[in-house]
């Protein structure tokens, strides 16, 4: 089956612009997550959404980081008034969505942003 | 705060070398725990897992890890490399108090290995 899609796969802004990241989950995953991997650091958790259930924002480095998930499925991320510090790989991850012991994410391409 | 420490951000290697990475973590609760790994190029895919029972486990292309509970270690192995197993290496933990859900991933282990 289709596995997690993120567009575009590469987007290069400029300084102060707002961008739009774009997730697709696989198909019947109700958990979906957003980390940021800057160049030589490790993988930054943003954000998830678990179902019907209120996000977990705790990751987003700024109020002008923010995501919404329409539907239960494809998740949008937006950064607002981008600053050059912005520019990382955008990961996005899907999962089942069961919660305890049975939960393992599968990750998508992710989308390289660059801010000018 | 939880963290995940990767011990070694480079590693070079001969083929047929012996690995091991190490990652430690910061969380006394119940844990899931990964090892993930990114080749040249390819997006983050699953190594292998831990969930519960046997703490050695075993992933894909010979991988397996032991999850030591009294050290708060989750370390990586592999017997021989190949060059094919250059990529970077990712330890990750999920605390089960957040039910599983949020993860923290280590800083990544860059491993090169020489054929």
């Amino acid at each position: 089956g289709a596995g997690v899609s993120q567009s575009p796969s590469n987007k290069v802004t400029e300084k102060g612009k707002d961008v739009e990241l774009r997730c697709d989950p696989i198909s019947g995953h109700t958990a979906l997550y957003w980390y940021r991997q800057s160049l030589g650091q490790g993988l930054e958790f943003l954000i998830y959404f678990q179902g019907n259930s209120a996000p977990d924002k705790s990751g987003l480095p700024s109020d002008r980081f923010s995501a919404e998930r329409t539907g239960g499925s494809v998740s949008t991320l937006t950064i607002q008034r981008t600053q050059q510090e912005d520019s990382a790989v955008y990961l996005c991850a899907s999962s089942l969505g069961q919660g305890g012991r049975r939960e393992t994410q599968y990750f998508g391409p992710g989308t390289r942003l660059l801010v000018l | 705060a939880q963290s995940v420490s990767q011990h070694n951000h480079h590693v070079i290697l001969s083929e047929a070398a012996s690995l091991e990475l190490g990652c430690n973590y910061s969380y006394g609760g119940t844990v899931n725990l990964f090892w993930y790994v990114q080749y040249p190029g390819q997006h983050l895919q699953l190594l292998l897992k831990y969930f519960s029972g046997d703490p050695l486990v075993k992933g894909i292309k010979g991988f397996e890890a032991e999850f030591i509970k009294s050290k708060f270690s989750f370390n990586l192995r592999k017997p021989s490399v190949q060059w094919s197993d250059t990529a970077e290496y990712f330890c990750a933990v999920n605390p089960l108090n957040t039910g599983g859900f949020k993860t923290i991933f280590g800083a990544g282990t860059r491993l090169f290995v020489k054929a």
